[in-house]
């Protein structure tokens, strides 16, 4: 069964602080992988999406790195502010077409 | 472009009751996803189309459950009769295939059965 696990679950961390969430993967065979922003009662926002035959993207402070072979990604954070608070999803493609997402990251950023 | 477009935003509903969720989705998208998310289960897919034909409704949970397409800028998401257990966000996203057939995901559908 193709699982997607974020760790940790949740996190909060003071305002300034670099921060690493990890995603991993069961199956190795991915096609893409996407990281998103949910804010509370709203939608997805899109941050960053892998193509398989990348490594990384990066945009602004944010920047994510794909490992295939060992089923990780990894959504780094630099210098952060209490305006990242919110759940991170990680989202793997598995064909052109299916998405499955991971548990999410509960983020809180404090002043 | 405005993005996927969904409606309503939020629905109150007794159980029992017919529930269609619609959404809009972006021009010239030839994918179209259907996914819940609860706090229990996190997002799942329940239903996907492509050029307007259902690909995969293995993710729709029951026959009460039904969702069309019927032309390339319209779907809905029909539930008959509802559930308390069905009270979930409901989203909808599309995409345009080809790499990187990223998918755009609607504001979603808060649905409540009471």
């Amino acid at each position: 069964k193709q699982e997607v696990t974020q760790i940790p679950a949740a996190l909060s961390v003071p305002e300034g602080e670099n921060l690493v969430l990890n995603c991993s993967f069961t199956d190795s065979a991915i096609y893409n992988l996407q990281w998103f922003r949910q804010d509370p009662g709203k939608g997805l926002t899109s941050l960053l999406l892998i193509q398989s035959s990348q490594r990384e993207q990066t945009s602004g402070r944010l920047n994510a790195s794909l490992d295939k072979s060992s089923g990780r990604s990894t959504l780094y954070i630099a210098a952060s502010q209490p305006g990242d608070s919110a759940t991170y999803l990680c989202a793997v493609y598995y064909n052109t077409d299916k998405l499955i997402f991971g548990t999410g990251t509960r983020l809180q950023v404090f002043p | 472009d405005a993005g996927v477009i969904q409606s309503p935003r939020h629905e109150v509903t007794e159980m029992g009751q017919e529930v269609t969720l619609r959404c809009k989705p972006i021009s010239g998208h030839d994918y179209l996803f259907w996914y819940r998310q609860t706090m229990m289960r996190g997002l799942e897919l329940l239903i996907y189309f492509n050029n307007n034909v259902p690909i995969d409704d293995s993710g729709m949970p029951e026959d009460r459950f039904s969702a069309k397409m019927p032309n390339a800028s319209f779907s809905t998401l029909k539930i008959q009769p509802s559930e308390p257990r069905d009270s979930a966000v409901y989203f909808c996203a599309s995409s345009l295939s080809g790499s990187p057939n990223e998918q755009f995901f609607g504001p979603g559908t808060r649905l409540t059965v009471l």
